[in-house]
């Protein structure tokens, strides 16, 4: 199986400052069948499910804000918030669907400093 | 509009059985991939199983022999039967759809809350 590993486990970021969550794989989820990384992050905020942000590894899913912007290849991949606004705290989770079975990082919580 | 409804939740004893639905609108279950995501309370999320639109079925290896993933195509609802279950599979169960053939979820329902306890 693909373990995937986020750091940190907790990030406090000032309004109007970049956040960057990190998301590693213990095994490359890029395709050499069609160059692409098998990568999502999800935003989850307290009593909702989660909702897709990127996918792709950089693929910004519509009516996302661009703000949000996802990088990296391999087994290494990150999610950058350009511009923390208030609306942005929440839990944030990368998924790999490299293959079965699909898993999740652990998350990373962001809350506002 | 795409919407998933979870239901058939609720407190049941170990060793129990239940049966949880997710009635989707908005498009076919028959022509995408489904699947069944779990968080447990306070903790992160956990993906069960997965049944293709061709029908094939997978499952995490922590509730294989022990759930099973369906659909009814005339009802446009996926279930999935959760039997033997034991108190760490207390959690909430989202349905979650991925619109193509590569299991990423773009549309998630609100979920349904097991609990398994004595």
């Amino acid at each position: 199986d693909i373990v995937m590993t986020q750091s940190p486990d907790s990030l406090a970021v000032s309004l109007g400052e970049r956040a960057t969550i990190n998301c590693k794989s213990s095994q490359s989820v890029l395709s050499s069948s069609n160059n692409k990384n098998y990568l999502a992050w999800y935003q989850q905020k307290p009593g909702q499910p989660p909702k897709l942000l990127i996918y792709w590894a950089s693929t910004r899913e519509s009516g996302v804000p661009d703000r949000f912007s996802g990088s990296g290849s391999g087994t290494d991949f990150t999610l950058t918030i350009s511009s923390l606004q208030a609306e942005d705290v929440a839990v944030y989770y990368c998924q790999h669907y490299h293959s079965i079975p699909i898993t999740f990082g652990q998350g990373t919580r962001l809350e506002i400093k | 509009e795409v919407q998933l409804v979870e239901s058939g939740g609720g407190l049941i004893q170990p060793g129990g059985s239940l049966r949880l639905s997710c009635a989707a609108s908005g498009f076919s279950v028959s022509s995408n991939y489904m699947s069944w995501v779990r968080q447990a309370p306070g903790k992160g999320l956990e993906w069960v199983s997965v049944i293709y639109s061709g029908g094939s079925t997978y499952y995490a290896d922590s509730v294989k022999g022990r759930f099973t993933i369906s659909r009814d195509n005339s009802k446009n609802t996926v279930y999935l039967q959760v039997n033997s279950l034991r108190v760490d599979d207390t959690a909430v169960y989202f349905c979650a759809r991925s619109l193509n053939t590569e299991v990423y979820f773009d549309y998630w329902g609100h979920g349904t809350l097991v609990t398994v306890s004595s």
